[in-house]
């Protein structure tokens, strides 16, 4: 079976700063791993993904995260925080290429303070 | 590219009723899938189609759920004699796979919340 542990439910950094949404995950297999994004009133939306390859992805609106099998890390960070950066922030990771059957961690809230 | 639309926006029910929602999703995508989330939790995976074929149902589907993609547009998910457990937030996604592609980009609608009192 597969997981993932978002560590943290709420996380506020000041604007500027940087952004650190921490994510591990569970897997028995060589992990397909995802970070969606969900705004109040909008559906997810994917951020950025791993899947096979270079271990640093890039994404949308300035985030990356980085691969770290040794560590079965795969934190978000975003090096200078934006008021429109709050929302919810989800890890998610599925095993199979063959579908977008995606185990979802618990999320975490990011607030910006301004 | 409209995007995934899901009606109604929000369902308010009583225990024991019957609720049908639809999920529209954008219009050349052959996969559809239903998520479930329950607050303070993410997204749980309930079922997907490849056009019209249900091809994989999980165990949070009990038989009080049935989810349709009749010809392999929309889709609709019922559930028969809710409970207050179903209270959720029930999420469509849809995405485009060709053959040997090594996965694909799923779009979301905004869900429909269901309340059963």
């Amino acid at each position: 079976a597969q997981s993932v542990t978002q560590l943290g439910s709420h996380v506020s950094v000041s604007e500027g700063a940087l952004v650190l949404l921490r994510c591990n995950y569970s897997s028995s297999v060589p992990p397909y791993l995802f970070w969606y994004v969900q705004y109040p009133n909008q559906g997810l939306q994917l951020l950025l993904k791993y899947t096979t390859g270079a271990t640093l992805v890039k994404g949308i609106n300035g985030f990356e995260a980085e691969f770290k099998k040794s560590e079965t890390s795969f934190h978000l960070t975003k090096p200078s925080a934006h008021m429109s950066d709050a929302a919810e922030y989800f890890c998610a990771v599925t095993r199979n290429f063959g579908n977008e059957k995606l185990t979802f961690g618990t999320g975490t809230r990011l607030t910006i303070i301004p | 590219d409209t995007g995934v639309s899901q009606n109604p926006r929000h369902k308010i029910t009583k225990r024991g009723q019957n609720v049908t929602f639809r999920c529209d999703p954008i219009s050349e995508h052959n996969r559809l899938y239903w998520y479930r989330q329950t607050l303070g939790q993410g997204p749980e995976f309930l079922t997907y189609f490849q056009n019209e074929a249900q091809l994989e149902k999980s165990r949070l589907l009990s038989d009080r759920f049935s989810a349709e993609r009749p010809k392999g547009s929309f889709s609709t998910l019922e559930i028969q004699r809710t409970e207050q457990g179903d209270s959720a937030m029930y999420l469509c996604a849809s995405s485009l796979r060709y053959r040997g592609q090594m996965n694909e980009k799923l779009f979301f609608g905004s869900g429909t919340q269901l309340s059963v009192l």
